[in-house]
């Protein structure tokens, strides 16, 4: 079974405070999401990466960045968090049928 | 660009029902189409993946089909039990700017009553 694993369940940070959002996957795929999850507005797709060192801005990049350092864990940093930042981020990775696997989810409230 | 609607947004059937959700796309050019369930506060789990050549997928009690002409999905559940309580979303692959882009629905809310 593939699995995808996020660092945090739960967490809290104080504004202005830099976050990292840690998803590692063990099935070897090349493409990974960050998405975040908000009532009334479904799943928004924040950063992906194709690639080790590979990068592709989304639908809502501003005030993340990445890093995928190694094939397995793709990581989202929240440079300065703010309070419109507290949401349900979840972590994907897609096979080669193209199917989507998505981690537990973190909840992340800022305050 | 691809708009993806799930209607109903809740709906509540007793147990033991057969029923059937919901997914509408505007653009037919898909490379796939993937159900999903949601339990509150979890992450998505997907349910069955369905490539743009194929008309229907089936596991277990689910039975997802897809009609690229007319922009439909649907995902049958029979014999709805109460563990089944979840929200159900449609996630429909495309193309865009040169990359594959995956639209999701807003999601259907099931309660199934024991």
């Amino acid at each position: 079974d593939v699995k995808v694993t996020q660092s945090s369940r739960y967490l809290v940070k104080r504004t202005g405070e830099k976050v990292f959002l840690e998803c590692v996957q063990d099935m070897d795929h090349e493409n990974m999401f960050w998405y975040r999850q908000d009532p009334g507005l479904g799943l928004r797709l924040i950063y992906f990466s194709y690639d080790v060192k590979m990068k592709e801005k989304g639908d809502i990049p501003e005030g993340y960045s990445v890093s995928r350092e190694k094939k397995e864990r793709f990581s989202l940093i929240l440079e300065s968090a703010s309070t419109n930042q507290t949401s349900m981020y979840l972590c994907a990775s897609t096979g080669t049928q193209y199917e989507q696997y998505f981690g537990p989810g973190t909840r992340l409230t800022v305050t | 660009k691809q708009e993806v609607t799930q209607i109903p947004a809740a709906l509540s059937v007793p147990e033991g029902e057969n029923l059937v959700l919901n997914c509408s796309f505007t653009d037919s050019a898909i490379y796939n189409l993937q159900w999903f369930r949601q339990d509150p506060g979890k992450g998505l789990t997907s349910l069955l993946l369905i490539q743009s050549s194929q008309r229907e997928q089936t596991s277990g009690r689910l039975n997802a089909s897809l009609d690229k002409s007319s922009g439909r999905s649907t995902l049958y559940i029979a014999a709805s039990q109460p563990g089944d309580s979840a929200t159900y979303l449609c996630a429909v692959r495309g193309w865009s700017g040169g990359y594959q882009k995956v639209t999701f629905g807003t999601g259907t809310k099931l309660q199934v009553i024991p």
